[in-house]
């Protein structure tokens, strides 16, 4: 199971945009589904969206739909997460968590705490 | 979306003691569950996959049951580290959906 190595946290203006990058170690993370979920605080936990290999694009959650847009660069390992129109709805910790094959996640970045504030 | 419902919401117990969280989907999932554990400022860890089997390293103490609609995760003999929050979550169809967690708390 792949390692996951998550950037470290932001502060954002209302508005703006975020970028969080989970970097893969002990194997390609193209060959696993690799998910984003999110948590707000005090709350539970949210799935946005993801990439399946078997489904060829992302998915999206229609919440995020228009949004986010979720990446894999082959190149560098990595996932990676862009969320725009931010408010301070998305203040949350955002996770990476990967799965092998149809199965369910367990590998997981360490989170990464995204602050919207003016 | 499928909808996991999960129950209760909070409990209270003591070290020693037996402890069952439910989960009901609503629709048929198979056994394409998972049930994990998150504490505090931490990434969730799988304790369960396939509805029942145990995620190497996890206690035997650790167990979950069920299929279709209806799963539970039992903690046979609460210990201190067990304090948590734990959720389940469905992987049968798009997009994947985790129940509301219950937080195990000490009573």
């Amino acid at each position: 199971q792949v390692q996951l190595v998550q950037s470290g946290a932001e502060v954002k203006k209302p508005g703006s945009s975020v970028n969080v990058s989970c970097k893969a170690s002990g194997g390609a993370l193209s060959y696993y589904e690799v998910g984003w979920v999110r948590q707000a605080p005090g709350d539970g936990l949210e799935w946005m969206g993801g990439i399946v290999p078997a489904f060829g694009a992302p998915v999206y959650a229609q919440k995020f739909q228009g949004r986010v847009t979720i990446t894999v660069d082959k190149s560098t390992n990595s996932a990676y997460l862009h969320l725009s129109s931010l408010t301070s709805e998305d203040t949350a910790m955002y996770f990476c968590a990967s799965a092998m094959g149809s199965g369910s996640f367990r590998g997981w970045g360490q989170g990464t705490l995204v602050t919207v504030s003016s | 979306d499928i909808q996991m419902t999960q129950s209760p919401s909070s409990l209270s117990a003591s070290v020693g003691d037996r402890v069952t969280i439910t989960c009901r989907a609503g629709q048929g999932i198979g056994n394409d569950l998972a049930w994990y554990q998150q504490k505090p400022g931490k990434a969730p860890e799988r304790l369960i996959y396939a509805a029942s089997r145990l995620q190497s390293g996890v206690p035997s103490r650790f167990s979950g049951s069920g299929s279709g609609t209806e799963f539970s995760l039992t903690i046979s003999s609460l210990q201190p580290e067990d304090f948590a929050t734990y959720y389940c979550l469905q992987h049968s169809t798009y997009p994947p959906t985790f129940g509301q967690g219950t937080k195990v708390e000490v009573k």
